[in-house]
């Protein structure tokens, strides 16, 4: 199974930078996702890390350590518009196939401030 | 816009009724999931259909199936409804020219009453 960790909520100030931590445990790992949603809309993708290391996108970077079941997605330069939830997501191992499915944390519920 | 497809957007039924939901996933996508997220639950994996079999089932109520048709897309059904059914039930789908990554639709608001 899945245990995904995060921390519910967060807040910040516009321009500020944040670090939102997950920490997991999981009988197969196939990747971890980073997802944003705003209230009652879809997540939408933010970044993908298989391998150890920090992948950096934009304003967005994401971390994974595989060895200490842990990541980090870093906002850097806030805006007000990035007040949304953010999920971490676990990717289990399907044989034969890349596509397994996807376990979510509870989510953590960011507010920028201005 | 991610390119997968939900309909209906809102429902409002009765506990007791049945109701299906639509998906169709992003073209060149061969993987469609389900999922549920109600305000305490938090995004539920249901089940995964890939290129028209099952491939792998979650947290989901003997009462819920679903399927994965030829052209791709797929249909959630509900039924004997509950009040605790009511939830925002997302589609996604991956496997085609996004790779790996899993890419959800807006989602369809049930309310049961």
């Amino acid at each position: 199974g899945q245990n995904i960790d995060q921390p519910t909520e967060m807040t910040a100030t516009e321009g500020a930078i944040v670090q939102i931590n997950c920490t997991y445990q999981t009988s197969g790992f196939n990747g971890l996702f980073w997802y944003q949603q705003h209230a009652g809309e879809a997540p939408t993708f933010l970044s993908y890390n298989v391998l150890d290391g920090l992948e950096e996108k934009g304003r967005f970077s994401s971390f994974l350590s595989r060895s200490k079941g842990y990541s980090y997605l870093l906002l850097k330069e806030l805006q007000m518009k990035d007040s949304a939830s953010y999920l971490c997501a676990v990717r289990d191992f399907q044989r034969g196939s890349t596509l397994g499915r996807l376990y979510f944390g509870r989510g953590t519920q960011l507010t920028v401030w201005p | 816009d991610s390119g997968v497809t939900q309909t209906p957007k809102h429902l409002i039924t009765a506990t007791g009724q049945r109701v299906t939901l639509r998906c169709s996933p992003r073209s060149g996508d061969l993987s469609v999931y389900w999922y549920q997220q109600s305000l305490d639950q938090g995004l539920q994996f249901l089940i995964q259909y890939y290129n028209g079999e099952e491939r792998a089932k979650g947290n989901i109520l003997e009462r819920f199936s679903a399927q994965q048709f030829p052209d791709l897309h797929s249909e959630l059904n509900l039924s004997s409804l509950e009040l605790g059914d009511s939830a925002l039930y997302f589609c996604a789908s991956s496997g085609g020219q996004g790779g790996n990554t899993i890419y959800f639709g807006e989602g369809s608001w049930l309310t049961v009453v």
